[in-house]
């Protein structure tokens, strides 16, 4: 079946670090992949997507390229900010079937001023 | 503000009571769906609704037992719960078409954060 594997965290940083995040993905076809951020006590949000291998997502500073021939979807940021803590998860659909959203076990990251 | 509301936010209940948690949503959206989130666990899809017919029942207990009125409205009855399903549970909805929910966009609320005692 469809899985996300996510690396270990919590990872812990300095402001204006660089991030990246690794993710891979087990799924057949053409899946289209996510990242979703948990900002604490609140609900998940969608932070960035692609559809199709070769796409980058980016928003808010953050970018995501879909690696197809290493089933990637790994997460950077240039210059991280305080504000940036929270949980983040990767996420797979198969296409066309968005109600089987996969997440990944999620991994915290913590910014420090 | 996601456009999906969820109450309440927390809720402690004991294992026999019953109570149930409520989802709107103000995004014109026909799929609605809830999920479970555990410490240390990946968030697990529960129930899907599609056009108010529920598709997709992950093999929850039948102590979870989901509503959906119409488009926009979505419970989830609880009914003698175990100390394990202490958990966030977070109530999402996307566009979804005639037939089953399409390749869009799943939009989350902010969680009803559950404690049973």
């Amino acid at each position: 079946g469809d899985s996300v594997t996510q690396m270990e965290g919590p990872v812990t940083l300095s402001e204006e670090a660089f991030l990246t995040i690794n993710c891979t993905y087990t799924a057949t076809g053409y899946p289209s992949l996510f990242w979703y951020v948990q900002y604490p006590g609140e609900g998940l949000q969608l932070l960035l997507k692609a559809t199709k291998a070769d796409d980058k997502g980016s928003n808010k500073g953050f970018e995501a390229t879909y690696r197809k021939e290493t089933t990637s979807f790994h997460l950077e940021k240039g210059s991280v900010q305080v504000s940036d803590s929270a949980v983040y998860f990767c996420a797979l659909s198969p296409t066309g079937a968005n109600s089987k959203l996969t997440f990944g076990k999620g991994i915290t990251l913590s910014v420090r001023p | 503000e996601t456009g999906v509301t969820q109450t309440p936010r927390h809720l402690v209940m004991g294992m026999t009571n019953k109570k149930s948690l409520k989802c709107e949503q103000h995004l014109g959206h026909n799929a609605m769906y809830w999920y479970k989130q555990s410490a240390k666990k990946p968030l697990e899809l529960m129930f899907v609704y599609n056009f108010k017919e529920q598709t997709e029942n992950n093999s929850v207990p039948s102590r979870f037992s989901p509503e959906c009125p119409n488009s926009s409205h979505l419970f989830l009855h609880l009914h003698t719960l175990q100390p394990e399903d202490s958990a966030l549970y977070l109530c999402a909805s996307s566009q979804g078409r005639s037939g089953r929910p399409s390749g869009n966009t799943i939009y989350f609320g902010e969680g009803s954060w559950l404690t049973v005692v």
